[in-house]
């Protein structure tokens, strides 16, 4: 199994011009999630899904979208690239549940907007 | 979501054994205590998971107290591949993690 995967690795972005991460999962998870990480923090919630078709806003949802239409698919897009979206993003997809605490993480994608 | 405190940095030596300790005065009590581990360009990975008392598994165990108002992430014997930040979470569950700094963890030999 290849796990968590996302494309593309790295992105450069002039202000203003728009993108769409893709995230893929093959363990048949139900929940999955995009986080961002600046430098020397923590990883901090954008959005998530409970299941396909479904999507909530977490912690800093401001600019980003998100999508759910296939179970192992989840899409994150930046409608007009900020120079404070530049981040390393990462997917993650859980079973769900009330006793849902491990994730399973992606590489990251490495995001530069100038 | 309970918040979190754990020391900035932490060195040892290889061989020897790490306790970061958590505080989560706030925990809930149907809150469970996590730990994931991030290696520099990698996303997080789970190491521990605990309610109460003592759980041990093939890396790590994690000790918590009867009043669950901090815990122990034990790492022993470390080598140099355990160089890493290290992060204590607790939630209850449904998904929702929330990070914070994390402690980073130097390994020297």
């Amino acid at each position: 199994n290849a796990g968590v995967t996302q494309t593309p690795k790295f992105r450069v972005l002039k202000t203003g011009q728009s993108m769409t991460l893709l995230c893929a999962q093959d363990m048949n998870h139900e929940y999955m999630y995009w986080y961002r990480q600046d430098p020397g923090m923590g990883l901090r919630l954008i959005h998530y899904s409970v299941g396909e078709g479904t999507t909530a806003k977490g912690e800093v949802p401001d600019g980003y979208n998100v999508s759910r239409l296939k179970k192992q698919n989840f899409l994150l897009g930046l409608e007009s690239a900020a120079p404070s979206q530049t981040s390393v993003y990462f997917c993650a997809s859980s079973t769900g549940g009330q006793e849902d605490y491990e994730q399973y993480f992606g590489p990251g994608t490495r995001l530069t907007v100038t | 979501l309970a918040k979190t405190t754990q020391p900035i940095s932490m060195d040892s030596y290889e061989g020897q054994e790490v306790n970061i300790t958590c505080s989560h005065n706030n925990i809930a009590t149907n809150d469970y205590i996590t730990w994931y581990q991030q290696f520099p360009s990698q996303g997080p990975r789970f190491i521990i998971q605990g309610y109460k008392t003592k759980v041990t598994n093939e890396v790590a165990s994690l000790f918590i107290p009867a009043d669950r108002k901090s815990s122990t992430l034990s790492l022993p014997r470390v080598s140099l591949s355990d160089t890493a930040v290290y992060y204590c979470l607790v939630g209850d569950g449904w998904g929702k993690l929330q990070f914070g700094a994390g402690t980073q963890v130097v390994v020297t030999p």
